[in-house]
């Protein structure tokens, strides 16, 4: 079957870094999405991994490890409004993982 | 200049009746989705629709019927709402629909039955 594992909840401080992680199961593989969304809002595109390794935009980093069908996001500097949930999404049937509460305390 | 927009935002409706829910990109996309997202915010795909023609189509009862009159709108009708179909609905777009390609979402539609 297909299925993505992800934390359901991560607390943090804000300026520090955290991480999520995902793992997947699917058949037909090509890469790994994460998604932020805000309470009330829509989901919001982050990032997109391919191939292995670690893929930076800004603050915000993804990783990817095909052959142990896993990955990360990683957030650094952490600020109050990064306080959302996170998913993880593989692209075969567009399957989302069922997201991480990110929590942040001042 | 909303890319992705809904409407209605709130609909709330009595057990049994039928409902339709909007949504239009201005984005030029060929490929656009209906998401449902439950109370425990598990998001889950429902219809995928490139240029018109259905390309997905998960596990969903009858009663939801999407429609593609172009390409730049893909509406969605329930009949008979029930209780369970009570969640937020969340219209999407991308380019070709290629894995590498980022979705745009909607604000969703927040669906409540009585």
């Amino acid at each position: 079957g297909q299925s993505l594992e992800q934390p359901s909840e991560v607390t943090a401080v804000e300026g520090a870094i955290v991480q999520i992680n995902c793992t997947y199961q699917t058949s037909g593989f090509y890469g790994l999405s994460w998604y932020q969304q805000h309470d009330g809002g829509a989901p919001t595109f982050l990032s997109y991994n391919a191939l292995d390794g670690l893929e930076e935009t800004g603050r915000f980093s993804s990783f990817l490890s095909r052959s142990d069908s896993y990955g990360y996001l990683l957030l650094q500097e952490l600020q109050m409004k990064d306080s959302a949930s996170y998913f993880c999404a593989v692209d075969d049937k567009i399957i989302f993982g069922k997201g991480t509460r990110l929590h942040i305390l001042p | 200049d909303t890319a992705v927009s809904q409407t209605p935002k709130y609909l709330v409706t009595q057990m049994g009746n039928d409902k339709s829910i909007k949504c239009e990109q201005n984005l030029g996309h060929d490929t656009m989705y209906w998401y449902k997202q439950d109370s425990k915010k598990f998001l889950k795909i429902m219809f995928s629709y490139n240029n018109k023609e259905l390309i997905i189509n998960e596990t969903v009862p009858n009663r939801f019927s999407p429609k593609s009159p172009d390409k730049a709108h893909l509406n969605l009708h329930i009949n008979s709402l029930e209780l369970g179909d009570s969640a937020v609905y969340f219209c999407a777009s991308s380019p070709q629909g290629r894995p590498d390609q980022p979705q745009h979402f909607g604000d969703g539609t927040r669906l409540s039955i009585l």
